[in-house]
């Protein structure tokens, strides 16, 4: 298997655009999660999907980050419009029900 | 609500010699408790899981833990460290409940080994 798979690795952008960040789970695990990680503050819990749907949005920062997961292999985590302060590393994971959890390798994201 | 704290943000051993790397927890019940890894510019590693039975719990790399009850720790141990363990390691934890899924990171600990 080839791994959780995340697109774009790097992303450059300027304010006020929109970001669209990818993810493909490990094929047969049915709980997804997205992370943000920065110096400041860590690595935090934005989102996660148990069986593509939302259980625990807590995390999402604000109204300007959405994330969907329109079928088992899929997700994206979107936000518009882009500020600076998002600038991070997003990670996407996934695992088989609770079970040990699996990472891509992330999405270096850089809001100028 | 569950947490875990990682006393340490920095261990720096020799080669050789070994490696703790401290974690405590709170949670009600009884834990699921994991530890991970997380080289330069890439993506956390699962090294081992602590879910039920024997306290002693060992992973990838050479790497073992110790589930404690009473003092609530799951230190990461490493009878001999490697230049090449310099990493930043989590440990996380979850409760057992069925339908809660969400890890409570801690804030890692840099871990340096020189030769």
């Amino acid at each position: 298997d080839a791994g959780v798979i995340q697109s774009p690795r790097h992303e450059v952008t300027e304010m006020g655009q929109e970001v669209t960040l990818r993810c493909k789970p490990i094929s047969g695990h049915n709980s997804l999660f997205w992370y943000r990680q920065t110096m400041m503050r860590g690595l935090e819990l934005l989102i996660y999907f148990n069986n593509n749907v939302p259980i625990d949005d807590s995390g999402m920062p604000e109204d300007r980050f959405s994330a969907k997961m329109p079928n088992a292999s899929f997700s994206t985590l979107k936000i518009q419009p882009s500020e600076p302060r998002d600038s991070a590393v997003y990670f996407c994971a996934s695992s088989y029900w609770g079970d040990e959890q699996f990472f891509g390798p992330g999405t270096r994201l850089t809001v100028l | 609500a569950q947490s875990v704290a990682q006393p340490e943000d920095q261990v720096n051993v020799a080669e050789g010699n070994p490696l703790t790397v401290k974690c405590t927890y709170s949670v009600s019940g009884n834990p699921y408790l994991f530890w991970y890894v997380q080289y330069p510019n890439r993506g956390l590693q699962f090294l081992l899981k602590y879910i039920t039975g024997d306290n002693l719990v060992k992973g990838s790399y050479g790497f073992e833990a110790e589930f404690n009850k009473s003092q609530t720790s799951f230190h990461l141990k490493k009878p001999s460290a490697l230049v090449s363990d310099s990493a930043l390691y989590f440990c996380a934890v979850r409760p057992p409940s069925s339908n809660d899924y969400k890890l409570s990171f801690g804030a890692g600990t840099t871990v340096t080994v020189r030769a």
